[in-house]
């Protein structure tokens, strides 16, 4: 019931394009969803995160996704650009110390 | 402000060493958490920090593995006589406080190779 399951493994995107990442969840204690962007060699970096009482939030070219009945939130990147290309992890946390991890997103974006 | 540093920032060791991963989190920053990032794997959760306390150490994978935090401030991770299933990125974070809002900011970690 701790686990976040994130989706897919792996991804590759024409540049230009509206790469998706998806994310689930089964603690309904969850109040706290964040996504880190990791680039190779460096440690995970918050891009954007939301909390359940909205069902969408949009930075930039990111945009979060939420759904509470369903449990799942994801994460859109508009017009994506090689500069894109990192490892994403979403995650999420009851409201203490603890984030749970998802296994990580490997995004490419191609030229 | 300088960002969370770690130190060293690669480290061969050969089974059956010790090894000691250091970690300098952002000045202020009561809270303190340490990981490990496997190949293919997310962040698995190694231990927190309140100050110089270690509330939940559940995360750490074997009485081999310890930690400290003096001052409030700098954190080593020890590993003893070292595994090759040790191998790994140990990544470390701080954060203000505790508490699901704060934001964790990570360090470049520390590659952990044990051959």
């Amino acid at each position: 019931q701790q686990q976040v399951k994130q989706s897919p493994q792996s991804l590759i995107v024409q540049k230009g394009g509206i790469s998706i990442i998806n994310c689930a969840y089964e603690n309904t204690a969850f109040d706290y969803f964040p996504w880190y962007q990791q680039f190779p060699g460096k440690g995970p970096a918050l891009l954007i995160a939301i909390r359940p009482d909205v069902s969408e939030k949009k930075e930039g070219r990111f945009t979060i996704s939420f759904n509470k009945s369903a449990k799942q939130f994801s994460l859109h990147i508009m017009d994506s650009q090689p500069g894109d290309s990192a490892t994403y992890f979403c995650a999420a946390t009851s409201g203490t110390y603890k984030y749970i991890f998802g296994t990580g997103t490997r995004l490419k974006v191609l030229a | 402000g300088a960002g969370v540093s770690q130190s060293p920032s690669n480290k061969v060791t050969e089974k059956g060493k010790d090894v000691e991963l250091r970690c300098d989190p952002i000045s202020g920053h009561t809270a303190l958490y340490w990981y490990r990032q496997s190949l293919g794997q997310g962040l698995e959760f190694l231990i927190y920090f309140q100050g110089n306390s270690a509330p939940d150490k559940s995360g750490l994978p074997s009485d081999r593995f310890s930690a400290e935090r003096t001052g409030g401030s700098v954190s080593t991770l020890t590993i003893q006589r070292t595994q090759q299933e040790d191998s790994a990125v140990y990544l470390c974070a701080s954060s203000l406080s505790s508490g699901g809002a704060r934001e964790q900011f990570f360090g470049p970690g520390t590659r952990l190779t044990v051959l």
